[in-house]
């Protein structure tokens, strides 16, 4: 079964730093899709960035960026020039690719971001 | 414009009432979702709907009952509520059910049994 893991329970950050959120996942397929989303204190869900599996290159959305190593299965978010609106919970997805499940999302647990400032 | 959008945001309810969450989304997307996501944050899926037929429904008890009366929209009704359901409730839509489709959320639902 496809699983979600993100090791970091809580990390935190000084203002205009850079950090790292880790996520790995267990899958069988080649193709997939991975997503991170952001959940401030309103509970919002927003979605940062997307990442398709078979594409080599890694997302970027302005200061988001993933880093993607299908082989390893990892897909680690890089925040720079971190601000205090980015303090909030994250959570790394994956996405069926086909089947009666496809398009569910698979959440991890999530990584609590704090901003320093 | 909310372009998904739910309602009530906030319910608090005693153990055994019937309750029910809408959802509405102005996006013009065929799919549409509910998400639970329990007091530690968990989140996971509940059903989902493509153009008002089920294509996802994990194993949920029968208390719960999604109703989609036109592609828009997708209701949540929820028999006998009992204190393990106090969660958020995120209703989502996206374009299709293929993996590749954004989905967007809602702002959620904070329900309380007591």
């Amino acid at each position: 079964a496809q699983t979600v893991t993100q090791s970091q329970p809580e990390m935190s950050v000084q203002e205009a730093e850079t950090v790292t959120l880790s996520c790995t996942y267990d899958t069988s397929e080649s193709d997939y899709y991975l997503f991170w989303y952001k959940q401030p204190p309103s509970r919002q869900m927003i979605l940062v960035i997307r990442q398709e599996a078979y594409k080599q290159q890694n997302a970027t959305e302005n200061r988001f960026s993933v880093n993607f190593q299908k082989a390893a299965k990892s897909f680690s978010l890089k925040i720079s020039d971190s601000q205090l609106g980015d303090a909030a919970m994250y959570f790394c997805a994956y996405s069926f690719p086909y089947g009666g499940s496809q398009g569910n999302l698979i959440f991890g647990k999530g990584t609590k971001l704090s901003v320093k400032p | 414009d909310t372009a998904v959008s739910q309602t009530p945001k906030y319910l608090v309810t005693q153990m055994g009432n019937d309750k029910s969450i809408k959802c509405e989304q102005n996006l013009g997307h065929d799919t549409m979702y509910w998400y639970k996501q329990d007091s530690k944050k968990f989140l996971k899926i509940m059903f989902s709907y493509n153009n008002k037929e089920l294509i996802i429904n994990e194993t949920v008890p029968n208390r719960f009952s999604p109703k989609s009366p036109d592609k828009a929209h997708l209701n949540l009704h929820i028999n006998s509520l009992e204190l393990g359901d106090s969660a958020v409730y995120f209703c989502a839509s996206s374009q299709g059910p293929a993996a590749g489709n954004t989905i967007y959320f809602g702002e959620g639902s904070w329900l309380t049994v007591v």
